[in-house]
């Protein structure tokens, strides 16, 4: 079975700062691993993927994700936050042959102007 | 662009009524996903289908919810009778049944059952 974990649950930030949100995830062979955005009271959109290839993936509005193998890691970040960033955010992995989605618990990012 | 779109973007009703939610998946895609998101348990996967054919619908409480796909342009989600614990966002997300593909989601209905 696929499982994601996202240890930080809550994230405060200043603008300007950098950002680094971890997630770890479970499987015994080839996945698909994504992150996605969801915006208060919106609907979960894709910031980015990685299927295979480099292992450095980046997304849109600036954010990338690097997928290191060896530790199950797929963790996102970005140089500076905005203001705008602030959002909940949901990794998720599929695995090989598998349609179905498992998401992490998500974590919240505050950023203060 | 392409969109999921979900109706009706909330809906608040008593106990015991019955609820329908109705996705219209993005022209083309062949799956169709239903998630439920609450505060306590997340992002649940409920039900989804692969060209209408209901393949796995073992996140859902079988004795109150049934899902269908009446044809390749509508999804429904039917909770009934409804309790106050299914109070949620309901999301849709359609996509290709393709490995390199990712969901697409729409923007939810707000459940609030009183």
């Amino acid at each position: 079975a696929q499982s994601v974990s996202q240890h930080n649950h809550h994230v405060i930030l200043s603008e300007a700062a950098s950002l680094e949100l971890g997630c770890n995830y479970s499987y015994g062979g080839t996945v698909n691993l994504f992150w996605y955005v969801q915006y208060p009271g919106q609907h979960l959109q894709l910031l980015l993927k990685y299927f295979s290839g480099d292992p450095l993936v980046k997304g849109i509005k600036g954010f990338e994700a690097e997928f290191i193998k060896s530790k199950f890691s797929f963790n996102l970040r970005k140089p500076s936050v905005q203001w705008s960033d602030t959002a909940e955010y949901f990794c998720a992995v599929r695995g090989f042959g598998n349609e179905k989605l498992t998401f992490g618990t998500g974590t919240r990012l505050t950023i203060i102007p | 662009d392409a969109r999921v779109t979900q109706t009706p973007r909330h809906k608040v009703t008593e106990m015991g009524q019955e609820v329908t939610m109705r996705c219209q998946p993005i022209l083309g895609h062949n799956t169709v996903f239903w998630y439920r998101q609450t505060m306590m348990q997340g992002l649940e996967l409920l039900a989804y289908f692969r060209n209408r054919a209901p393949l796995d619908d073992s996140g859902m409480p079988k004795d109150r919810f049934s899902a269908e796909m009446p044809d390749a342009t509508l999804a429904t989600l039917k909770i009934q009778p409804s309790e106050p614990r299914d109070s949620a966002v309901y999301f849709c997300a359609s996509g290709l049944d393709s490995f390199d593909q990712p969901q697409h989601f729409g923007d939810g209905t707000r459940l609030s059952i009183l």
